[in-house]
């Protein structure tokens, strides 16, 4: 059976300091990937997809970014955090290829909890 | 355009009685609609997909919902509530036919169940 990963759990940050997320699913070939970001009282807002290694889609500018080095790894980065990027951070992943008739089903992760101070 | 009204951002309810977590929706193709249920601090587990097959939809842990197109309506619904159903709702509608399965979430609707 699939499943997904995503670490560390948690993680308190300074303002201005780097940041890595890592999500990686297991028992798939291929998936789409996906950020989202939710923040305190609001919806979820898609972030970045990806449908294959290298291929990055970014949904808003913002001064994050992702980056996908394995079929099966994501990974959201900044180079200097900013007290708006806290947030409830869930990856998820998806098989049905782009295109075809039927909406494949997103799965979520268990996230990340990041605090910038 | 897709869009996802979640009529309720708060529903309490008595364990045992029923729960009723409303969602209307806005789109253009034939949509896709789900319902996903998160604990604190937890992902999002699906609880149910439609797809336009059968209207009523039946989900994980007792739960079901109904599209009704007329209505633009996919309400989730439960018979008896249990403690455990304490969580977030979402209701999700995705473009279908698109290049990607793009989601677009509803607000959501904290479910809070009295003893």
């Amino acid at each position: 059976s699939q499943t997904i990963h995503q670490w560390p759990a948690t993680l308190v940050q300074p303002v201005g300091s780097p940041l890595s997320l890592e999500c990686t699913v297991e028992g798939t070939s291929n998936p789409n990937l996906y950020w989202y970001r939710q923040a305190a009282g609001r919806g979820l807002q898609l972030l970045f997809y990806s449908v294959g290694i290298g291929q990055i889609s970014s949904e808003v500018p913002q001064n994050l970014s992702a980056s996908r080095p394995q079929d099966r790894q994501f990974i959201l980065s900044s180079k200097k955090l900013l007290l708006s990027d806290s947030g409830f951070y869930l990856c998820a992943w998806s098989v049905l290829p782009p295109g075809t008739a039927n909406t494949d089903t997103q799965y979520f992760g268990p996230g990340t909890r990041l605090t910038v101070l | 355009a897709q869009s996802v009204t979640q009529l309720d951002s708060h529903v309490s309810v008595s364990e045992g009685t029923p729960v009723l977590l409303r969602c209307n929706y806005s789109s253009s193709y034939s949509p896709s609609l789900f319902w996903y249920v998160q604990h604190p601090n937890k992902g999002l587990q699906l609880l149910l997909k439609y797809t336009s097959a059968a209207t009523l939809v039946k989900g994980i842990n007792g739960f079901e919902a109904e599209f009704k197109k007329s209505e633009t309506s996919f309400h989730l619904t439960k018979p008896s509530a249990h403690m455990s159903d304490a969580a977030e709702y979402f209701c999700v509608v995705s473009e279908g036919g698109s290049t990607l399965g793009r989601l677009y979430f509803g607000r959501g609707t904290q479910l809070t169940v009295w003893p």
